[in-house]
């Protein structure tokens, strides 16, 4: 079957590092794409990979390794406006997004 | 950049009675809609993918009587939940694809919160 793993929660210090693991399971593969979702709101797009390697764009990078079938989200220098979820999706062969769970990000000062 | 527009934001409605979301894509044709669902501290629920012009594709478990879909044009498409119940309250949200654009041109209308009472 096709499956999207992320953590549930994670908690950061604004001003750090933090690093959002997803791992996934799909029936053909065409990218893997993260979202941020604000409560109460609809996803808004961060990224997109579809080749093996880190996509940098400012403080936000995405990392895709199709072997292990994972993926990361890495957000630096960590504002309070960054608490939201983050979606993993993947897209698979008939280009349908298959969604993870969402992991919860919250920043405390 | 590309922007769907969905209305309503948020609708409460009696259980019995029947509530008509719209899509609509502001800047390019929509030729595929799918539409969601996301109960609290869930992922997004794909309910159905509709083309323009033809029957949605509704996923498994989805009930196409209670919750008809049309897209008759590129650039609007509805989703009517019909004889809503309790159990129905949720989040709604449209996404449109665009092919031939950055990341297949997925992009998300802004979502309408259904509570019905």
């Amino acid at each position: 079957g096709q499956n999207i793993d992320q953590p549930t929660e994670m908690t950061a210090t604004e001003g750090a590092i933090v690093q959002i693991n997803c791992t996934y399971q799909t029936s053909g593969f065409n990218g893997l794409f993260w979202y941020q979702q604000h409560a109460g709101e609809a996803p808004t797009f961060l990224s997109y990979n579809v080749l093996d390697g880190l996509e940098e764009k400012g403080r936000f990078s995405s990392f895709l390794s199709r072997s292990k079938g994972y993926s990361y989200l890495l957000l630096k220098e960590l504002q309070m406006k960054d608490s939201a979820s983050y979606l993993c999706a993947a897209m698979d062969s008939n280009y349908q997004l298959i969604w993870g769970a969402g992991t919860k990000l919250i920043i405390k000062p | 950049g590309a922007v769907v527009s969905q209305h309503p934001s948020w609708v409460i409605c009696k259980s019995g009675t029947s509530v008509k979301i719209e899509c609509r894509s502001l800047d390019f044709q929509a030729t595929t809609m799918f539409w969601y669902r996301q109960f609290p501290k869930q992922s997004l629920m794909l309910m159905a993918t509709s083309n323009e012009g033809s029957k949605a594709t509704y996923e498994q478990g989805v009930e196409k009587d209670k919750f008809l879909i049309n897209h008759a044009s590129l650039t609007l498409s509805t989703l009517t939940v019909t004889s809503a119940h309790p159990e129905d309250s949720s989040f709604y949200i449209c996404s449109a694809r665009e092919p031939g654009r950055d990341h297949y041109g997925y992009t998300f209308g802004s979502g309408t919160r259904l509570t019905v009472v």
